[in-house]
């Protein structure tokens, strides 16, 4: 599975936008981008997908670099409840596992 | 929609004991997923089934680990015997088919200490 690599920690004030950066250099023509993400004492949860073009949806916003080398993660108001690990996952098309790093533990300042 | 199920929450054992745990997915998800999570870690996947298929379990360690879904719905995880490193959150996962663009959907975890 190709790679990605995360900043281990980051931090935010409350009701300000948040860029999470992503790094995939080794991703392939047909990898999907996804981020899940993982509040304390509970199991990840999907937070948005993408392929070539940036997405958009209730939770957040993915901007997908032209090259597809990267990708940023865009929260556009950080609540307290956006406290968590975030996971940036390359996952093959034809599906199966999801790979999990580190991922980045964000902390919201109120 | 109903999530996925899990049970149990929490379970302490002692080493060289016996724990199953039990997972019910979203109705209809044709595709199971049961992983480990270690404390600071990611969740690595021990087995993916299609339907009652084992598609992938090269991650599990067989000589204690098994797993099964007979009727292509709900699904077990056996450690026998249980080890120290055993210790971790063991997530169950569902998606409608493995499919690059799909999403898994997680339930909430058994926490398993192993003394």
């Amino acid at each position: 599975d190709a790679k990605t690599t995360q900043p281990n920690s980051m931090e935010s004030n409350e009701e300000e936008p948040v860029h999470l950066p992503c790094n995939h250099s080794t991703i392939s023509g047909t990898d999907y981008i996804h981020w899940y993400r993982q509040l304390p004492s509970q199991g990840p949860e999907y937070v948005i997908h993408g392929l070539t073009s940036n997405v958009n949806n209730r939770m957040a916003s993915l901007a997908i670099a032209e090259d597809r080398k990267s990708s940023t993660l865009i929260l556009h108001r950080a609540t307290l409840r956006d406290a968590a690990v975030y996971y940036c996952i390359l996952r093959q098309s034809s599906g199966d596992k999801l790979t999990f790093g580190t991922g980045t533990r964000l902390a919201v300042r109120p | 929609e109903a999530g996925v199920a899990q049970s149990p929450r929490y379970k302490i054992i002692e080493k060289r004991q016996s724990v199953a745990f039990w997972c019910n997915p979203i109705s209809g998800h044709a595709t199971l997923y049961w992983y480990q999570q270690i404390l600071g870690q990611g969740p690595k996947l021990l087995i993916q089934f299609q339907n009652n298929g084992v598609v992938d379990d090269s991650q599990l360690p067989k000589d204690r680990f098994s797993a099964e879904r007979l009727k292509g719905v709900d699904s077990t995880l056996k450690i026998q015997p249980a080890k120290l490193e055993d210790s971790a959150v063991y997530l169950c996962a569902s998606s409608l088919m493995p499919l690059g663009a799909e999403t898994q959907y997680f339930g909430p975890g058994t926490r398993l200490l192993v003394l």
